[in-house]
């Protein structure tokens, strides 16, 4: 089966420009993680999606960051404006029910904010 | 609220020698335990996992058991390959995980 699509695959911009990340999930899968992680850390959860409904969003820094998944599939995470420190690597991972505990990675975003 | 905490690396190791990661973890009620490697180049992906406590998670001879007396889950090799060089990632929870901040393993010929 296909993987976790996620796109770009690298992304270099200025401080304070826009920056928007995409995944694309297993097919089926019904919930939908984006991570961030920094580097030499592990990866620290922004948002989980249960089909399109956010159901965990306490760690996301609503300020700046935002994220959608229109019709409980696709995915993207915004962030408006990046700061320096928003540099990291975005990981998106999905699960499906009858296996919610395992977790599929997708290569993720390498963001540098200069 | 719940947290990981895992040896640091790196460990650099000879081929064929036996290898341990420790981890750690606090969390509330009774979360399921996973081992996530990251090979270079690839995402990340689960190595093993264990549901409840005295479980034993097993995949490419690695082995962790689920301790909860010691709130441990280490990670045992008993003759590691140069394939295996990567960082390994200790996670605890249930639909929400918590990671550890990975171990980087090298493992020479």
């Amino acid at each position: 089966e296909a993987g976790v699509v996620q796109s770009p695959r690298y992304k270099i911009i200025e401080k304070k420009q826009p920056v928007a990340f995409w995944c694309n999930p297993i097919s089926g899968h019904n919930t939908l993680y984006w991570y961030r992680q920094n580097l030499g850390q592990g990866p620290e959860l922004l948002i989980r999606y249960e089909n399109e409904e956010a159901v965990d969003d306490s760690q996301l820094p609503k300020d700046r960051f935002s994220a959608e998944r229109l019709k409980g599939v696709d995915s993207t995470l915004k962030i408006q404006p990046a700061e320096l420190g928003d540099s990291a690597v975005y990981l998106c991972a999905s699960s499906s029910r009858d296996r919610s505990e395992k977790l599929f990675f997708g290569s993720g975003t390498q963001l540098s904010v200069l | 609220g719940d947290s990981v905490t895992q040896m640091e690396g790196p460990v650099t190791l000879s081929e064929e020698a036996f290898l341990t990661i420790n981890c750690t973890y606090t969390a509330t009620g009774y979360p399921s335990l996973f081992w996530y490697v990251q090979y270079p180049g690839e995402g990340l992906q689960l190595l093993l996992k264990a549901t409840k406590a005295d479980d034993k998670g097993s995949n490419k001879g690695f082995e962790a058991t689920y301790r909860k007396e010691t709130t441990s889950f280490h990670l045992e090799k008993g003759s590691v390959q140069v394939s295996d060089s990567a960082v390994y990632f200790c996670a605890t929870g249930t639909y929400k995980y918590i990671f550890g901040t990975g171990t980087r393993l090298k493992v020479l010929a």
